[in-house]
């Protein structure tokens, strides 16, 4: 199986702040990794397919960008609304394994 | 509109069965394959399991296998997940997902979810 690490697993930061949230995977699941966001209570929200590619809806402060097994989620200027817990997810190969989670508060 | 709506979720204790299910409306069901993913109290996803456009492919994690059965009517447009041999660890809420692709293939990704339905076992 497929294992995802996600660092770092909490961060503060202020409105305005760039954000970056790291996952890894222990092989090589070429771009087949989604990036999603959960506020409390509520169902995670798609934001990024496949590394790159920005969900319709979805404000362009969000990025994502890939390196090997080395993905990558950057907020360029954090705003109110994006405080959230984020979670990757290699679509890559069963059983889909998800990132433990990165809380931004 | 998109819509996914569990239902099925009780306080079962251990050793018991319970079924999940999920209406799905707004888009063309039997196009898309289906998931199950499932959040413990204050902890992070799991995905469950995942089932094609025809119910010809079925995957499972291997926390689960060998006790959930997933299943699809596409002429009913629901998604079902047969719960057996219950443990105080699958206590969580389950969610529904529609996937991007018809198969079980390397690239997808889940576009919608459900709100979910709480599974708790329990004495």
């Amino acid at each position: 199986d497929i294992q995802m690490t996600q660092s770092p697993s909490s961060l503060s930061a202020s409105v305005g702040d760039r954000v970056t949230i790291t996952c890894r995977a222990s092989q090589g699941i070429r771009v087949d990794l989604g990036w999603y966001q959960q506020k409390p209570g509520k169902a995670p929200k798609r934001l990024i397919s496949a590394a790159f590619s920005l969900q319709s809806g979805v404000p362009s402060r969000f990025s994502g960008s890939a390196s090997g097994t080395e993905f990558t989620l950057t907020i360029s200027s954090l705003q109110p609304e994006d405080f959230a817990t984020y979670y990757c997810l290699q679509h890559h190969s069963y059983p889909l394994t998800f990132g433990p989670g990165t809380k931004v508060d | 509109e998109i819509q996914l709506v569990e239902s099925g979720g009780d306080l079962v204790q251990p050793g018991r069965s319970l079924r999940l299910s999920c209406a799905a409306s707004g888009f063309t069901f039997d196009d898309y394959a289906m998931h199950w993913v499932r959040q413990a109290p204050g902890k992070g996803l799991e995905w469950v399991s995942g089932i094609s456009w025809n119910g010809g492919s079925v995957a499972y994690a291997d926390s689960v296998k060998g006790r959930f059965s997933i299943s699809r009517d596409n002429a009913q447009n629901s998604l079902h997940l047969q719960m057996n041999s219950l443990r105080p660890e699958d206590t969580a809420l389950f969610y529904c997902t529609k996937d991007i692709q018809a198969i079980l293939s390397p690239g997808g990704y889940f576009d919608y979810w459900g709100q979910g339905t709480l599974v708790t076992v329990s004495s």
